[in-house]
């Protein structure tokens, strides 16, 4: 694609609900990232892939927290039961690979009530 | 533990020069970027240092010393429009690879 998309942009969801936010990366790109974005603060790392591995997840911020990208492609963040504490700006980037520089998407706002 | 750290807010006068400086203490380190980020939108990408020494890309340079643990974004001419977040991001490597940000630096251009 032209760049990367997410989707929703705006989620909001009752505490207790699990919810599935998606990322479209640019299609020659084999690296993808999520991050959580709070207000005035730097993305901070949640899980990456290489296609379709997932080297490092030590980011999700508990076992509520789950990525996944089964084809190389698109890829899903997953937070179950959320809490109030997961709003947040959660934004998905992709490059060539670690060494590249990454292109943003434009995030998916997400509110817990 | 990893750590990087980079001023909160720095305020220019625009047509001047302002240098942002980015320190980081971490393990396993492989390359350092700078991201640019408006208010409400996604970063984008500035620069990326591996090695010791100044890269220049027309109005903006960034330096890096891997043994200082230091780096810094030099924006020269400022224009009103270089009012933004600016983002140090440092990539570590152990037994796999991620990339961690600063909180970043809120960088206000006056007239």
């Amino acid at each position: 694609g032209a760049g990367v998309s997410q989707s929703p942009r705006y989620k909001v969801t009752k505490r207790g609900q699990d919810v599935t936010l998606r990322c479209d990366p640019i299609s020659s790109h084999a690296t993808l990232y999520w991050y959580q974005q709070a207000l005035g603060q730097g993305p901070e790392f949640l899980t990456y892939f290489n296609y379709e591995a997932q080297p490092d997840k030590s980011g999700l911020p508990s076992d509520r927290f789950s990525a996944e990208r089964p084809e190389g492609s698109i890829s899903t963040l997953t937070i179950q039961r959320t809490e109030q504490r997961d709003s947040a700006m959660y934004r998905c980037a992709s490059s060539l690979s670690m060494d590249n520089e990454q292109f943003f998407g434009p995030g998916t706002r997400l509110t817990v009530l | 533990g990893q750590n990087i750290d980079q001023p909160t807010e720095m305020t220019a006068t625009e047509g001047a020069i302002v240098q942002i400086n980015c320190t980081y203490q971490t393990s396993g380190f492989n390359g350092l970027f700078w991201y640019q980020q408006h208010a409400g939108e996604a970063p984008t990408f500035l620069s990326y240092n591996v090695l010791d020494g100044l890269e220049e890309k027309g109005r903006f340079s960034s330096f890096l010393s891997r043994s200082k643990g230091y780096s810094y974004l030099l924006l020269k001419e400022l224009q009103m429009k270089d009012s933004a977040s600016y983002l140090c991001a440092v990539r570590v490597v152990s037994s796999a690879s991620k990339i961690i940000f600063g909180s970043g630096t809120r960088l206000s251009i006056r007239p």
